[in-house]
């Protein structure tokens, strides 16, 4: 099975200011999927941005972009620009293609932004 | 409604009764999922139906039952459950195959069901 590691249970950042989330996951899959979920207070859970393994380019959603190193098998999401909004858990997941296609999360990060 | 429903958001129910949670997606997706979130303890999978047959059951008690009558509906039917299975259920769906080839797999999630049991 997947395992994927988040290290910050917390983290806090200022409006406007930039932070980075890390992930780190173990899996001796070549060709895999990797996310970002992001949980509001409200429950929802969105989606933030995606990789696909196969890519070497990593992946940008305007304030949102991921730094994916495939070698070291990290998965950072780096939020430029800290809105209040921002403020939430995010979750890293890992999925791997046909096979159930279910995604493996981490314990995620619970993000504040403060003005 | 668009997007993933699930009804009911909250329910309390004891550990002798029976209830079901009712997932609905309207984004025309082929695969939909139960997951389970505790407190403390990350997402877990639950069970996967893909073009309503179930391809995944990841060892959960028999006292959670799913149900995926067609393609845009999911149950979880519940009985006898325990204290420690309160939670939030959530519900997922996906699109694991297009005929264009450019599968992309994300889940849409619902707000969830959460569920106390007393």
């Amino acid at each position: 099975a997947q395992t994927v590691t988040q290290s910050q249970p917390e983290m806090s950042v200022q409006e406007a200011e930039t932070v980075t989330l890390s992930c780190t996951y173990d899996t001796s899959e070549n060709n895999y999927y990797l996310f970002w979920y992001k949980q509001p207070p409200s429950r929802q859970m969105i989606l933030v941005i995606r990789q696909e393994a196969y890519k070497q380019q990593n992946a940008t959603e305007n304030r949102f972009s991921v730094n994916f190193q495939k070698a070291a098998k990290s998965f950072s999401l780096k939020i430029s620009d800290s809105q209040l909004g921002d403020t939430a858990m995010y979750f890293c997941a890992f999925m791997k293609p046909y096979s159930g296609y279910a995604l493996n999360f981490g314990k995620g990060t619970s993000l504040l932004v403060t003005p | 409604e668009t997007g993933v429903t699930q009804t009911p958001r909250h329910l309390v129910m004891g550990m002798t009764n029976k209830k079901s949670l009712k997932c609905e997606q309207h984004l025309g997706h082929n695969a939909m999922y139960w997951y389970k979130q505790s407190a403390k303890k990350p997402l877990e999978l639950m069970f996967v139906y893909s073009l309503e047959e179930r391809v995944e059951n990841n060892s959960v008690p028999s006292r959670f039952s799913p149900e995926c009558p067609n393609s845009s509906h999911l149950f979880l039917h519940l009985h006898t459950l325990q204290p420690e299975d309160s939670a939030l259920y959530l519900c997922a769906s996906s699109q694991t195959y297009k005929p264009s080839g450019s599968d992309s797999y994300e889940q849409y999630f619902g707000p969830g069901t959460r569920l106390t049991v007393t």
